[in-house]
């Protein structure tokens, strides 16, 4: 079946670092791909989103690019603050039995320290 | 923008007991999830529902059921609530089921305890 894998936490880095949080998958159809981001007491939020290979999702100076070739989806921001600490999930939409399911990997919690 | 509200941040309730989790969604959204949250799990789907009265069991549902009697509102419910059952609860509703690229929307989560 469908399955997403990331990286296990918890990451901490230091103000203005560079983020990498990997995501990989498995489909068996052709999938669509989140990042959301669960902030300290809240529910989960979209991030950024790509719907098709070679699709690049940016939002709030995050990027992650749609690799069908590595079936990969990772998850990436050039200068970190304070304010990204949160746990990211990384998402995949595909089709099932009863329509599209959404299937979360395990999430992986970030730490910046200023 | 899209609100999805949980009735309660925080809920403590006694084994046994019936429990009710209430979510409401603004947007006309067709879908709604219910999922738990637990530590080094993610987010495990309990029950989904795309339209009014109809409801599809996820991948952990025993001990649980759901009613959605408008589209607006969906409920999941506890028969008789047990000790992992301890859990944060998150509701989500999405716009439809026949595209793969609508994100799903969530409320704040329920962080509901069982003593």
């Amino acid at each position: 079946g469908d399955s997403v894998t990331q990286m296990e936490g918890p990451v901490t880095l230091s103000e203005e670092a560079f983020l990498t949080i990997n995501c990989t998958y498995t489909a068996t159809g052709y999938p669509s791909l989140f990042w959301y981001v669960q902030y300290p007491g809240e529910g989960l939020q979209l991030l950024l989103k790509a719907t098709k290979a070679d699709d690049k999702g940016s939002n709030k100076g995050f990027e992650a690019t749609y690799r069908k070739e590595t079936t990969s989806f990772h998850l990436e921001k050039g200068s970190v603050q304070v304010s990204d600490s949160a746990v990211y999930f990384c998402a995949l939409s595909d089709l099932g039995t009863g329509g599209f399911k959404t299937i979360f990997g395990a999430g992986t919690r970030l730490f910046v320290k200023a | 923008d899209v609100k999805v509200t949980q009735s309660s941040r925080y809920l403590v309730k006694r084994t046994g007991e019936k429990v009710f989790l209430e979510c409401v969604q603004d947007m006309d959204h067709e879908n709604m999830f219910w999922y738990r949250q637990d530590p080094g799990l993610g987010l495990r789907l309990i029950y989904f529902s795309y339209d009014v009265k109809m409801k599809e069991k996820g991948d952990i549902p025993e001990g649980y059921s759901v009613s959605r009697e408008k589209k607006e509102r969906f409920s999941l419910i506890l028969e008789s609530a047990s000790t992992n059952q301890t859990s944060m609860y998150l509701c989500a509703s999405s716009f439809s089921v026949t595209s793969s690229n609508q994100p799903q929307h969530f409320g704040d989560g329920t962080r509901l305890s069982i003593l």
